[in-house]
């Protein structure tokens, strides 16, 4: 059964740091590329952070460069999102989501699997 | 790369639904969508512009042509409301983007 769970999420104040996790099960996970992809409440969808399955290249939105940083551990099935100088705008639903296809064309990569993602509130 | 949905939809039970994705040229494009009922995380019902996954219903169809990608929902039920993202890859940028959203409202 695929399963992906984040966790890490919760207040914190402006300025501050916190460190997003995804457990991976029933996905395959070291051979698919994965996201982060975080919704304001009440808002739209943001994606907000790329990774390839080898961690050979990552992207980062605009909104979000800088500070933010996706990583992953292959050998625990985990992709983590390191946010620091968390600002009130980066408040929302965090969703980490599997890219599939695994390889070829970027233009094909849709989001096929989501967690169900974890809430981070930046307030004072 | 900006893609633009109108905010809102509304349809009679058993009419058909459309929702539109606005972009230049972006019937050159890849588009996927998605459905996100309320309290609930996305889920993938169109790849590829014209692609269902398994279990997506055939009710549900997709086209991208011109500016204008569509998502087309016929027979609509009362379970399709929801809201709905178009999304495609920005290869000048290196970013994902997703649609601003339509909210589908049942009658």
């Amino acid at each position: 059964q695929e399963q992906l769970v984040e966790s890490g999420g919760g207040v914190v104040q402006p300025g501050g740091s916190l460190r997003l996790s995804c457990a991976a099960s029933g996905i395959n996970f070291t051979y698919f590329s994965m996201n982060w992809v975080r919704q304001a409440p009440g808002k739209g969808l943001e994606w907000v952070a790329f990774i390839l399955s080898d961690a050979s290249n990552r992207y980062h939105a605009d909104s979000v460069k800088g500070r933010f940083t996706i990583s992953r551990d292959n050998s625990k099935s985990t992709l983590y999102l390191q946010m620091n100088s968390l600002r009130p705008g980066d408040t929302a639903l965090y969703y980490c989501t599997r890219s599939y296809p695994a390889d070829g064309s970027y233009y094909r990569r849709r989001f096929d699997a989501w967690g169900q993602g974890t809430l981070v509130t930046v307030s004072s | 790369y900006v893609l633009t949905q109108p905010p809102s939809v509304s349809v009679a039970p058993g009419q058909t639904a459309t929702i539109t994705c606005g972009g230049k040229n972006i019937g050159n494009k890849i588009i996927h969508w998605y459905q996100q009922k309320a309290g609930q995380a996305p889920v993938l019902v169109i790849f590829d512009n014209t692609e269902r996954p398994a279990g997506a219903p055939e009710r549900i169809s997709g086209s991208n042509s011109g500016n204008t990608a569509t998502l087309t929902i016929s027979r609509v039920e009362a379970g399709d409301e929801a809201d709905y993202y178009c999304q495609l890859w920005d290869g000048f940028t290196d970013h994902f983007v997703f649609g601003t959203g339509t909210k589908v409202t049942v009658l």
